[in-house]
């Protein structure tokens, strides 16, 4: 089991430019998460999925967009890049989303918008 | 306001010392709290659950309701657990949703 999988693990992109984070798993888990870290602010929740064709908004989505077509894909899509998306960009899968449940995750992307 | 709160950027302890890693919340449910740690060079790993009462490499948590605390400890620090420790807090039952503190740094010197 590779588990969650990121790509790329490094990216520079210049103000306005747009690309997608590709983010997959091989543990057959409905929910799937994208969060954003920037230094010194911890984890913050961009959007979420609760299973195949079903998003909804986190704590800070704004300028970001989300899919889920299938199981395994969950890719993030910055259409105008801006300098504020310079971050660490780590994906997670969970197994039932409940309470307890614990979630895995990527090795992260690190996004660098000039 | 749901928020979880870790007041240390930075522990540095030397190895064999207790260790304790503050994490407060805010939260007007039922709480159910995690601490997640990354290694160099590691992905984010959950280390351990409130829910499940567990002692993990021998870290523990306990969750003081009145204090608004979930404080991890270890009564002998080693310096494989130098790493970055995350405080999260999950604010819905049928999504997973997390919210994470900004993070300790612990360090375990020789």
């Amino acid at each position: 089991n590779a588990g969650v999988t990121q790509t790329p693990k490094f990216r520079i992109l210049k103000i306005g430019q747009s690309m997608t984070l590709q983010c997959a798993q091989d543990m057959n888990h409905n929910y799937m998460y994208w969060y954003r870290q920037d230094p010194g602010m911890g984890l913050k929740l961009i959007y979420y999925s609760v299973g195949a064709g079903i998003t909804d908004k986190g704590e800070v989505p704004n300028g970001y967009n989300v899919s889920r077509s299938t199981t395994e894909d969950f890719p993030l899509r910055l259409e105008l890049a801006a300098p504020s998306q310079t971050s660490v960009y780590f994906c997670a899968s969970s197994n039932t989303g409940g309470a307890g449940d614990t979630q895995y995750f990527g090795p992260g992307t690190r996004l660098t918008v000039l | 306001a749901q928020r979880v709160t870790q007041p240390e950027k930075l522990l540095s302890v030397f190895k064999g010392a207790p260790v304790e890693l503050k994490c407060n919340y805010s939260y007007s449910g039922s709480p159910e709290l995690f601490w997640y740690v990354q290694y160099s060079r590691q992905r984010l790993q959950l280390l351990l659950r409130h829910i499940s009462r567990e002692s993990i490499k021998g870290f523990t948590a306990d969750l003081n309701k009145g204090e608004t605390s979930f404080h991890l400890k270890k009564p002998f620090a080693q310096e494989e657990d130098s790493a970055m420790y995350y405080c999260a807090l999950s604010v819905s039952s049928n999504t997973g949703k997390l919210i994470f503190g900004q993070g300790t740094t612990l360090q375990v010197k020789p």
